[in-house]
């Protein structure tokens, strides 16, 4: 079993419906990240996350320390939101990553 | 300010030649962390470099090694090339070592083909 989860694995949907991507992570952490991925590979950090909750614009994120538990949600979904998202967590000292959500938003 | 460059961006190479990635971080960050992705394994930790030392590995062959450099610019190496070793390849920075509550600051990546 992998230590970060995240479901669904492909996710279609019509512009402007209410996105949500959620994270599983079994290990200890200090922090949650969430990251956005273009095509041609570059990487976005969205947010940042020890406890609580987040926003910033339409996208915000949430977590559930005691659960090991993390939504990302994106309201009024526009194509430009289609990217992969991608859960990571700091475990001991590094970087795990879940296997990623491509999202695909069709106008 | 300028964003983290890798360079360089697209790369080929055969099967047994070794290659040097080079990162430049963000001015003032002296945390540079490296990351393979691949379709089957997706992201993968390979090491960190803080203030010239290496302070954590991921789980990869010795041929993967690195180092980092006074301006902290970095650098990784990958010897005796093999198939499997075809990736993209990103480094991120930080202002303090990886374990604290702080972003990640990605570059492009070097997409890494090996024939």
């Amino acid at each position: 079993k992998n230590e970060v989860e995240q479901s669904p694995q492909n996710l279609t949907a019509q512009e402007g419906e209410f996105i949500t991507i959620n994270c599983s992570y079994s290990v200890g952490i200090s922090a949650l990240h969430w990251l956005q991925q273009h095509p041609g590979g570059g990487i976005v950090s969205l947010f940042m996350l020890s406890s609580g909750k987040k926003k910033h614009g339409r996208l915000i994120a949430t977590i559930n320390i005691q659960e090991k538990h993390s939504s990302l949600h994106i309201t009024a979904s526009h194509p430009r939101d289609s990217a992969v998202y991608i859960c990571a967590v700091m475990g001991a000292q590094k970087l795990v990553f879940g296997q990623g959500t491509r999202l695909t938003i069709n106008p | 300010k300028a964003g983290v460059t890798q360079t360089p961006r697209y790369l080929i190479k055969t099967r047994g030649q070794q290659v040097t990635l080079s990162c430049s971080p963000i001015s003032g960050h002296r945390s540079v962390s490296w990351y393979q992705q691949t379709p089957g394994q997706g992201l993968q930790f390979l090491f960190e470099y803080f203030s010239e030392t290496q302070r954590n590995k991921g789980n990869f062959p010795g041929r993967f090694s690195g180092r980092q450099f006074s301006n902290s610019r970095s650098e990784m190496n990958v010897s005796t090339l093999e198939l499997g070793d075809s990736a993209l390849y990103l480094c991120a920075s930080s202002l303090r070592p990886l374990g604290g509550n702080q972003p990640q600051h990605f570059g492009d990546g070097t997409r890494l083909s090996i024939l």
